[in-house]
């Protein structure tokens, strides 16, 4: 049964810093991987988008990395805002089959 | 501005009562699904819906939630009676196609409430 792990649970970072989210998987047999942003109180916002053959897929200051060999995936913020604070899910789709999500990182970036 | 619309947003109900969550997928989008968000569990699978057809129900308490789409711009959960144990945001996402490019988009959820 395929499991998504987020680590860490919680981040904290001032304003400017460079970050990294990490999210793994225990099956590697994957179709894609797709990152989420939610809003407290509100709905998933898609991030970006991964297929299982491509290595990494960018959007303005995000920048997200598969290894599906080693089950793992990061989500690289540049410069990073009071803006970007929000929870960051990873979520894995194995298979023609519905996503398999993690818990989340909660990211809150102090001014 | 295309979106998925889920309704109502929030939902005060008393332990027995009947519940009726309504979900409008993307127009075009062929696959819907229905999620469950607490602290505790995260997001859960609770069924899922191709061309209209339920492909899995069986992340649902089969005795007391069932799901429907009764047409392709409708995707309806019910749960009957509920419990305080209901109590969760309840999320619509809908996507488009079979193979691995199927990208899901989510609605706003509603966040239901059982005393």
């Amino acid at each position: 049964k395929q499991e998504v792990t987020q680590i860490p649970a919680a981040l904290s970072v001032p304003e400017g810093e460079n970050l990294v989210l990490n999210c793994s998987f225990t099956d590697s047999a994957i179709y894609n991987l797709q990152w989420f942003r939610q809003d407290p109180g509100k709905g998933l916002t898609s991030l970006l988008l991964i297929q299982s053959s491509q290595r990494e897929q960018t959007s303005g200051r995000l920048n997200a990395s598969l290894d599906k060999s080693s089950g793992r995936s990061t989500l690289y913020i540049a410069a990073s805002q009071p803006g970007d604070s929000a929870t960051y899910l990873c979520a894995v789709r194995p298979g023609n089959t519905p996503l398999v999500f993690g818990k989340g990182t909660r990211l809150s970036v102090i001014a | 501005d295309a979106r998925v619309t889920q309704t109502p947003r929030h939902k005060v109900t008393e332990m027995g009562q009947e519940v009726t969550m309504r979900c409008q997928p993307i127009l075009g989008h062929n696959t819907v699904f229905w999620y469950r968000q607490t602290m505790m569990q995260g997001l859960e699978l609770l069924a899922y819906f191709r061309n209209r057809a339920p492909l899995d129900d069986s992340g649902m308490p089969k005795d007391r939630f069932s799901a429907e789409m009764p047409d392709a711009t409708l995707a309806t959960l019910k749960i009957q009676p509920s419990e305080p144990r209901d109590s969760a945001v309840y999320f619509c996402a809908s996507g488009f196609g079979q193979g691995s490019y199927n990208e899901q988009f989510f609605g706003p959820g509603t966040r239901l409430t059982v005393l």
